[in-house]
């Protein structure tokens, strides 16, 4: 089974911080995907990385796929309350249609 | 264009009784899955399923817990005589073409065994 850790599991900024999420593995993914999630509902999409070394940015979001395709990182420029949430990395589970999630990251932007 | 539509949001069940959760995905979306988030455990996959087939299942307890995506309907998730440790966040997703590129997720059912 493909394992997605990601660090840190917690993190309580002051908003206009800077903050980067880390989403890593020992295995090659075809792809990553970022999620976030706000309580009391489900994961929303943010982006796909699917090329080694890819970076995509989403406002305030910037996203990378490690060259090996086996690592992802999110950052966060200026962090804003209404970024509080659970952030979820996943990735395709080797050759089959379900994603392996990681724990993810609980994040408060306090005012 | 409504998104993946589940229900109820909130369920509560006495031991011993059966859990039907349902799960209505995105137009156009011909692939579901169901799955299950305990607070210190994330999302654990259960099942994939497209129209009138399973195709995964490898995540789904061995008994008590079955799943169906009828020709006709909605998905539903079907729990027999609950248990306690039952209690937990399931989410359906769904998607056009597989995982690769992501899911639309539910809002999910908050299943409550008393």
């Amino acid at each position: 089974t493909q394992l997605l850790e990601q660090s840190p599991q917690f993190l309580s900024i002051q908003e206009g911080e800077n903050l980067t999420v880390y989403c890593n593995s020992s295995s090659v993914f075809s792809s990553l995907q970022w999620y976030r999630q706000e309580p009391g509902e489900g994961p929303v999409l943010l982006v796909t990385v699917v090329t080694g070394g890819e970076v995509k940015k989403l406002k305030r979001l910037t996203f990378q796929f490690g060259d090996a395709r086996k690592d992802s990182s999110l950052h966060i420029t200026a962090a804003q309350p209404g970024d509080t949430g659970l952030y979820l990395c996943a990735g395709p589970q080797g050759g089959s249609e379900k994603l392996v999630f990681g724990k993810g990251m609980k994040l408060t932007v306090n005012p | 264009n409504a998104g993946v539509m589940q229900n109820p949001r909130h369920l509560v069940r006495r031991r011993g009784q059966e859990a039907r959760l349902r799960c209505s995905p995105m137009k156009g979306h011909s692939h579901v899955y169901w799955y299950r988030q305990l607070p210190e455990e994330g999302l654990k996959f259960m099942v994939y399923l497209q129209k009138e087939n399973i195709i995964d299942e490898s995540g789904m307890p061995k008994e008590r817990f079955s799943a169906e995506f009828p020709k006709e309907g909605p998905s539903i998730l079907r729990i027999q005589q609950v248990v306690r440790g039952d209690s937990a966040a399931y989410f359906c997703a769904s998607s056009p073409q597989g995982s690769i590129y992501g899911y639309t997720f539910g809002s999910g059912t908050r299943l409550t065994v008393v």
